[in-house]
C-alpha cells in the first residue's frame, strides 16, 4: 500500500509569491488533514476534509491559505501571498476515520525569504 | 504548560537502556496517542490509549495514562540506535468539532550505540 505522498518536499519562495502544496492520501482514506510545524513550535492542526468537504478549518491561520480537495482524492494547499511567518513544515495525513491512527506524509518544508 | 507537552525536551541514553518520556495535557480527552518522527520524515503512529485505559503495551513500548493528573508516559525498553527520533504525544479533545489532534513540541531521543 502506497503511503501518503506530498509534493514538493522543499519549496523556497520570496515573500509575496504564491505556493501550492499537494497531498495524495492513501487510497480509500476519506479523511485528510493538514498540519503545520513552525520552527521550534508545536505541530498545529490546519484543517480536516471528509471526502471533498471541509469538516473543520478552524486551524487555518488567515484567508491567505486556501485548501481544496476536488473529487475527494488529492488535496492542495495554496498560500497566496506568502509571508515570512508562513515558513515551516506542512504535513498532510489521512485516515479511514473514527479513532484510526493518522498516516502522515513526509511533509513539505516551505521557506519564505 | 501547552496541551500535549512532552518532558524532557531532549534525552540521550546508551543503547540497551530504557527511555521514559512524559506528556501532560490540559483538557479532557477521548484518547492519547504517541507518534515518532525520524529526521526529515513524517510522523509514524506508535500506540493509542483510550481515556478509560490505564496501561497499554506494544512490543518494547509501554504507555501509561493517568487522567486524574492529565499525564501519560511512554517507556521504550532495551533501546536501540534505530529508536533515535523525536517522539510526540497527541490528544483528541472530545469537544473538538472534528477529529483534530493536539500535539506537543516533542521529546528528541538520542540512543548512543
Amino acid at each position: 500500500e502506497a503511503g501518503v505522498t506530498q509534493f514538493p518536499s522543499h519549496s523556497v519562495i520570496e515573500k509575496g509569491q504564491t505556493v501550492t502544496l499537494r497531498c495524495d492520501p492513501i487510497s480509500g482514506h476519506d479523511n485528510l488533514y493538514w498540519y503545520r510545524r513552525v520552527m521550534g513550535k508545536e505541530i498545529k492542526f490546519l484543517l480536516h476534509f471528509v471526502k471533498e468537504s471541509k469538516q473543520d478549518e478552524s486551524g487555518m491561520p488567515n484567508n491567505r491559505f486556501l485548501a481544496e480537495r476536488t473529487g475527494g482524492t488529492y488535496s492542495t494547499l495554496k498560500v497566496q501571498p506568502a509571508e515570512l511567518e508562513d515558513s515551516g513544515v506542512y504535513f498532510c495525513a489521512s485516515s479511514p476515520g473514527g479513532d484510526s491512527p493518522l498516516h502522515f506524509g513526509n511533509g513539505t518544508r516551505l521557506t519564505v525569504t | 504548560s501547552q496541551q500535549g507537552e512532552e518532558d524532557p525536551q531532549a534525552l540521550s541514553i546508551q543503547e540497551g537502556e530504557n527511555a521514559t518520556m512524559n506528556c501532560s495535557y490540559k483538557t479532557s480527552i477521548n484518547n492519547l496517542q504517541w507518534y515518532r518522527q525520524n529526521s526529515g520524515r513524517g510522523l509514524v503512529h506508535l500506540i493509542l490509549i483510550r481515556s478509560n485505559e490505564r496501561e497499554k503495551h506494544s512490543g518494547r513500548l509501554r504507555v501509561t495514562l493517568d487522567t486524574s493528573k492529565k499525564s501519560s508516559s511512554l517507556l521504550i525498553t532495551a533501546s536501540r540506535a534505530a529508536d533515535t527520533a523525536s517522539y510526540f504525544c497527541a490528544t483528541r479533545d472530545p469537544g473538538a468539532g472534528s477529529y483534530q489532534l493536539t500535539f506537543g513540541k516533542g521529546t528528541k531521543l538520542s540512543v548512543i550505540p
